[in-house]
């Protein structure tokens, strides 16, 4: 089975510009969860979709979107940005259930980087 | 509220020699406990995981952990690293409660020939 694939795997953006960063799941996979990794706050949840809902998500500005379409795909939206928004974006997939309890397959990761 | 602390940023170790990389957590609620590894430039990759049951658990590459609820700890171990094992190491914990996992700030592990 193919693995989770993000793309674009890196994006040079400027402040105020926006940005859409995509992600296939593991096929099969219902379950798809967004994070971003700095070196200064680790890896922080944004949010999680299951079946075109979003099921939780994690304290981050309005400027920061995502959803879920039928096949499981995902996309991820970062409206305004802003210096601090640089960071690896990390999609994970998994079967079902939540991400608390279950293992989660993580794509490479897009790289933005906001000048 | 849920939290992660892994005791030591950067460990230094032989070739060959044992290590143990430490985790606490922090939570009031039955905690589902996960070890990932992340190689440069790759995402995350499941090591091992804590569920229920048996509180020694052993993942891939010869890894094991041990939770120990009294001491809300969830410590990884291997008896023999090798080069390969040089990567950075995170402990998630996720709570039924919140329904979020959350990680620590990652142990970077570096393997010396």
């Amino acid at each position: 089975k193919a693995g989770v694939t993000q793309t674009p795997r890196y994006l040079i953006k400027t402040r105020g510009q926006q940005v859409t960063l995509s992600c296939s799941p593991i096929s099969g996979h219902r379950s798809v969860s967004w994070y971003q990794q700095t070196p200064g706050q680790g890896l922080q949840f944004l949010f999680e979709y299951f079946s075109e809902t979003q099921r939780n998500k994690g304290n981050f500005p309005g400027r920061f979107s995502g959803r879920q379409f039928s096949n499981s795909r995902s996309e991820m939206n970062v409206s305004t940005l802003e210096l601090g928004d640089s960071a690896l974006y990390l999609c994970a997939s998994s079967l079902e259930g939540g991400q608390y309890n279950n293992e989660q397959f993580f794509g490479p990761g897009t790289r933005l980087t906001v000048l | 509220a849920q939290s992660v602390t892994q005791l030591d940023s950067q460990v230094p170790v032989f070739e060959e020699a044992p290590v143990e990389l430490r985790c606490n957590y922090s939570s009031s609620v039955s905690v589902y406990l996960f070890w990932y590894v992340q190689y440069p430039n790759q995402g995350l990759q499941l090591l091992l995981k804590y569920l229920s049951g048996s509180t020694l658990v052993k993942g891939i590459n010869g890894f094991e952990a041990e939770f120990n609820k009294s001491q809300t700890s969830f410590h990884l171990r291997k008896p023999s690293v090798h080069i390969s094992d040089t990567a950075e190491y995170f402990c998630a914990v996720g709570s039924s409660n919140t329904g979020k996992l959350i990680f620590g700030q990652g142990t970077t592990l570096q393997v010396k020939p």
